[in-house]
């Protein structure tokens, strides 16, 4: 399994411009997540997803928009690039136990450094 | 709203030495707890994680955290550092929500010194 896989690995936007942040997982996880990490600050959490369709808002959704038209991808979508969208961007997935409830361990992809000028 | 806090931007300590990496929480319930490691360039690892039980939890790479209710703290130790344990660490809490959200702590460095 290739696990969580980001692309690109690194972008550079100006002011204005529209991008899309690819992110796939090949283990047949139902939940995905999109994280932004900004320095000394953590992780936020921007969107979720908890099947293909079926999507909701974090804790800093503003600016973005996401999609899951499939299990597999969950593409995490900038309209209008904003330098405050400087950042580097993790997507995360989790599978459900045996209940239908999704375990506790998170696995991530290896990020997506975004810079806005 | 639930919390964590990481109170320490930066840990170093000796090769060999015991380190400890704190965390202090705030939630309205039970608390679901969580350490995640983060190597340069790459995403965050799943360390280990507190539900229920022993307040004592082993984890990977020779980890353990400690619970501890009355000072709601969940701090990362390990007895003996290496050189490859430095790197960022976070602290989570889970969200109550179905989709078992993550809360993270700002993140500590630690740096391991030969």
């Amino acid at each position: 399994n290739a696990g969580v896989t980001q692309t690109p690995k690194f972008r550079i936007l100006k002011i204005g411009q529209s991008m899309t942040l690819q992110c796939a997982q090949d283990m047949n996880h139902n939940y995905m997540y999109w994280y932004r990490q900004d320095p000394g600050m953590g992780l936020k959490l921007i969107y979720y997803s908890v099947g293909a369709g079926i999507t909701d808002k974090g804790e800093v959704p503003n600016g973005y928009n996401v999609s899951r038209s499939t299990t597999e991808d969950f593409p995490l979508r900038l309209e209008l690039a904003a330098p405050s969208q400087t950042s580097v961007y993790f997507c995360a997935s989790n599978r459900p136990g045996t209940s239908g409830i999704p375990t506790d361990t998170q696995y991530f992809g290896p990020g997506t450094r975004l810079t806005v000028l | 709203a639930q919390s964590v806090a990481q109170p320490e931007d930066q840990v170093n300590v000796a090769e060999g030495n015991p380190l400890t990496v704190k965390c202090t929480y705030s939630v309205s319930g039970n608390p679901y707890l969580f350490w995640y490691v983060q190597y340069p360039n790459r995403g965050l690892q799943f360390l280990l994680k507190y539900i229920t039980g022993d307040n004592l939890v082993k984890g990977s790479y020779g980890f353990e955290a400690e619970f501890n209710k009355s000072q709601t703290s969940f701090h990362l130790k390990k007895p003996s550092a290496l050189v490859s344990d430095s790197a960022l660490y976070f602290c989570a809490v889970r969200d109550g929500g179905s989709a078992r959200q993550l809360t993270f702590g700002s993140g500590t460095q630690l740096t391991v010194l030969p």
